[in-house]
Parts: C-alpha cells; sequence; structure tokens
C-alpha cells in the first residue's frame, strides 16, 4: 500500500523564521512528488518534482527531492503571517492501468506569529 | 474564468437518500479527480479520470461511483450515503498529469450525513 508520512504535524514559528517540511514516501514506481498549500480553502499547488537532487524555486520557497532516500523537503525561508497553511505532499504513482492515482500525507500545520 | 466548480457546497442529509455532487472544469483538462478530506487523515483521493469513459479507482473508492460521459463533467454519486462519508470534498482537474500541468481544485463540498 502506498504511503505517504509528512512530519512534524504541527509547527509554530515567527515570522523572519525559516522553516523546513519534510516528506517522506512509499510507492510503487514513483512518478512525481507534488507540494500544495492550503488555506482555508481549496488546496493550491506550489511545486511537482520528479527529478533527483533538482530544486524547485519561487520566490522564498523552495524543494527539492531525493529519490534514493524517498524524501522531499518543503524550505519557507523569512516567513510572514501568509505562509500560515497547512501543506500538503502528494505523491503520484501507478493506479489500476494508468498512473492517475495520487496519495496525499496528513499536511503539516504551519503558524507563523507576528 | 478558468475555474473548477462544485455543487452543492453545503449539503446535508440522512442515511440512504442517494445523492450526486457535480463537478465542471471549463479549461478543457482531460484528468479529473475526486477527494475526500478528513482531520488528521489529510486528502484521500476516491476516484479519478484519465480523460472521457475513462476511470479508475484511487485509495477509498467504496460507496462512492463517478462517471465520464463528457470531458467537462465529472460527478460524484452517493447511492446509499452514510454517516461515515461526511467528509468535505473536493474535485480537481488538470489538462493532463504530468510534470508541466498542475492540478486545480475546486472550492470544495461539505457533505453531513446524519
Amino acid at each position: 500500500e502506498d504511503k505517504v508520512v509528512q512530519s512534524p504535524l504541527s509547527l509554530v514559528v515567527h515570522e523572519g523564521d525559516t522553516v523546513t517540511l519534510n516528506c517522506s514516501y512509499e510507492v510503487t514506481n514513483f512518478r512525481s512528488l507534488l507540494w500544495y498549500k492550503q488555506e482555508k480553502k481549496a488546496p493550491t499547488f506550489l511545486f511537482m518534482l520528479t527529478s533527483s537532487g533538482i530544486e524547485k524555486k519561487s520566490g522564498r520557497l523552495s524543494s527539492i527531492l531525493d529519490k534514493k532516500e524517498l524524501f522531499s523537503i518543503l524550505n519557507i525561508t523569512a516567513t510572514q503571517t501568509g505562509d500560515s497553511a497547512v501543506y500538503l505532499c502528494a505523491v503520484r504513482g501507478p493506479g489500476g492501468t494508468s498512473y492517475g492515482k495520487l496519495t496525499f500525507g496528513q499536511g503539516t500545520i504551519l503558524t507563523v506569529h507576528p | 474564468e478558468a475555474q473548477v466548480t462544485q455543487n452543492p457546497r453545503y449539503l446535508i442529509t440522512v442515511t440512504g437518500k442517494k445523492l450526486t455532487v457535480t463537478c465542471s472544469q471549463n479549461m478543457n483538462h482531460e484528468y479529473m479527480s475526486w477527494y475526500r478530506q478528513d482531520p488528521g487523515l489529510g486528502l484521500r483521493q476516491i476516484y479519478y479520470s484519465m480523460n472521457v469513459e475513462v476511470t479508475d479507482k484511487g485509495d477509498v473508492p467504496e460507496g462512492y461511483k463517478v462517471s465520464r460521459k463528457e470531458k467537462r463533467n465529472f460527478p460524484l454519486i452517493l447511492e446509499s450515503p452514510s454517516p461515515n462519508q461526511t467528509s468535505l470534498y473536493f474535485c480537481a482537474s488538470s489538462f493532463k498529469l504530468g510534470e508541466f500541468y498542475e492540478q486545480y481544485f475546486g472550492p470544495g463540498t461539505r457533505l453531513t450525513v446524519t
């Protein structure tokens, strides 16, 4: 059974801190790993990673994948209160006759205090 | 405006009364998917569809049905809802499921089965 585990489950920091969120996975025939941010509504896409060791970056957010050790990290530097959200990791693997199955982790709740 | 719409947004129903939650996208996306989100469990995929008439099970398909008769619509059917199907449901779509195509989520449907 495919499995995605995120850590920590919850994190409280102050503005300006740097945080690292972790996602480890066990998925048969891994295809890609995705990060989403969820505030009080639907998740919004952050990154999709398919290749090991290549960092993806968007502003203060960056992510990297290690396919050998089966994990990814999401870094947020100089955190702001607007970064407060649930961060979700999902891994795409085979499902049935296609590769459309996505398995999500339970999420990391990030709270940034002023 | 490019979007994924779901209806209804909120629904309270009774055990055993068949219901359908509609999902529609106006972006000509091939891939569509349904998820449920429960506290502490993250997002779990129910069913997905790679294209018209092509559907497959996700992690938690029991008690649900889907159909994909046309590209824009992907309804979720609960033939005999039970209280354990009380949850927040998200529909999502993407052009394809590949490295360069992000997944867009609908606004969510909060279902309560009494």
